[in-house]
């Protein structure tokens, strides 16, 4: 079956720091470009990170640069996002999400999209 | 930063009727514009993209129209499992990818 798990959610203090990941499964994993696309409780969705398949590049929203760090590991079918210096304002759940491609050209929209793992930071 | 700006912020149809949903972007972004559905509790879900293309799987009552800044969503004849939360989205300059603030279309 083709999906993404996320995983690593859970309750930080403000200024803490978490990790969570995204597991592939059911397609090329590596071939794909992976995002992470946030949604805060009763809100709208909000993009966060983006990596190309071979993680040579790398983009972030302005709202967590130098705070949040993407990565993959190809070998493991797995995405990651470093979350460090964590503020109330991070509280959403967070989607690991796949760029579509078809027919050999891809778009910056996401065709595949996980569950969601919920991030609350809160004292 | 390009903004995107959905209207109505709420849509309330009737069960066989047809819904119109539009978005704005604050600049041109051609034709790199999809629409998402998202229903309570659910990761959203691919419609469109490329502003009118259909996603695989999407049945042929949506519908998208539009180029540069104004888009439409129009779904022919609603059904009941089409009532739910609807976003635009712009990948044609990025970063960062932004969304419009979401549609919620709702039972009359």
């Amino acid at each position: 079956e083709v999906q993404l798990v996320e995983s690593g959610g859970g309750l930080v203090k403000p200024g803490g720091s978490l990790r969570l990941s995204c597991a592939a499964s059911g397609f090329t994993f590596s071939t794909y470009s992976m995002n992470w696309v946030r949604q805060a409780p009763g809100k709208g969705l909000e993009w966060v990170s983006a990596i190309s398949s071979s993680s040579g590049y790398i983009w972030y929203a302005d709202s967590v640069k130098g705070r949040f760090t993407i990565s993959r590991d190809n070998a493991k079918n797995s995405l990651y996002l470093q979350m460090n210096s964590l503020r109330a304002e991070d509280t959403a759940v967070y989607y690991c999400a796949r760029v579509y491609c078809s027919g050999g050209d891809c778009y910056s929209t996401f065709d595949l999209w996980g569950q969601g793992t919920l991030l609350t930071v809160s004292s | 930063e390009i903004v995107m700006t959905q209207s109505p912020a709420t849509l309330s149809v009737s069960p066989g009727e047809r819904a119109t949903l539009s978005c704005r972007a604050s600049q041109s972004v051609s034709v790199n514009l999809a629409w998402h559905q998202q229903k309570p509790g659910q990761a959203p879900r691919l419609l469109i993209y490329g502003a009118s293309t259909r996603a695989t799987g999407i049945p042929a009552r949506f519908s998208g129209s539009g180029s540069g800044t104004e888009f439409t969503l129009t779904i022919s004849s609603l059904q009941s499992e089409d009532f739910a939360v609807y976003y635009c989205q712009q990948y044609n300059n990025w970063p960062p990818i932004t969304f419009g603030q979401g549609t919620r279309l709702e039972i009359k």
